[in-house]
């Protein structure tokens, strides 16, 4: 089935920098990336996602760069603040096996900014 | 507010019982899916149904069902409980079954088994 890997799992960065975490998947297939934010003891919040038709995708100060050939993508933090302080997951849309479509997440990064 | 409901928020309860998470989806949503989160865990994919129907199955264990109800709301069921079951466990929803659905996550329901 689908695998994803995610680094760094932990992260610090100061206020104002910027904050990189990569992704690897194992499936080919899979054709859908969202990244989810939560912070401690809530639920995960989708922050942005990309689909495999396009390379990259920005919102803001959150960008999301998908390398289907290599079969990894990034997820891009700038001028980060110290809300950004959360635990951050990567996920692949999986149709391994005729799943519909759930979500197989990385392990998550935690990301603190430093005031 | 995500839209999915999920109850009860906090349980306690003792190795060897059971125990009946329930979550009602979005409103219109079909796709109910379940994740398993322990402490410094990640995300693990437990089940996920579509309309009644059981769509996929990820590291659910045997001790460890689910359905999902006429009315699209769904129910957990976790028995012969042991420690490492203390856990938050998440409903999710989407509004259609395939990949590129975004699913949406309610607050959890935290279990601790002692």
């Amino acid at each position: 089935g689908e695998n994803v890997e995610q680094h760094p799992s932990t992260l610090s960065v100061q206020e104002g920098d910027s904050a990189v975490i990569k992704c690897t998947y194992s499936d080919s297939a899979s054709n859908y990336f969202p990244w989810y934010k939560q912070e401690l003891g809530k639920r995960p919040q989708l922050i942005i996602d990309i689909r495999s038709n396009v390379g990259e995708k920005k919102d803001q100060r959150i960008a999301v760069t998908l390398n289907k050939t290599a079969k990894h993508f990034s997820l891009h933090i700038t001028e980060t603040q110290p809300e950004d302080s959360a635990v951050y997951f990567c996920a692949a849309s999986s149709i391994y096996g005729g799943s519909q479509g759930n979500l197989i997440f990385g392990k998550g990064t935690k990301l603190s900014v430093k005031p | 507010d995500s839209g999915v409901t999920q109850t009860p928020k906090h349980l306690i309860t003792a190795t060897g019982q059971r125990v009946t998470l329930r979550c009602s989806p979005r409103s219109g949503d079909l796709s109910v899916y379940w994740y398993q989160q322990s402490l410094d865990q990640g995300l693990q994919f437990l089940i996920q149904y579509y309309n009644g129907e059981e769509r996929a199955k990820g590291n659910i264990l045997e001790r460890f069902s689910a359905q999902q109800f006429p009315d699209l709301h769904s129910e957990l069921n976790l028995s012969s409980l042991e420690l490492g079951d203390s856990a938050l466990y998440f409903c999710a929803s989407s509004p259609r079954q395939g990949t590129g659905n975004t699913i949406y996550f309610g607050e959890g329901s935290w279990l601790t088994v002692v």
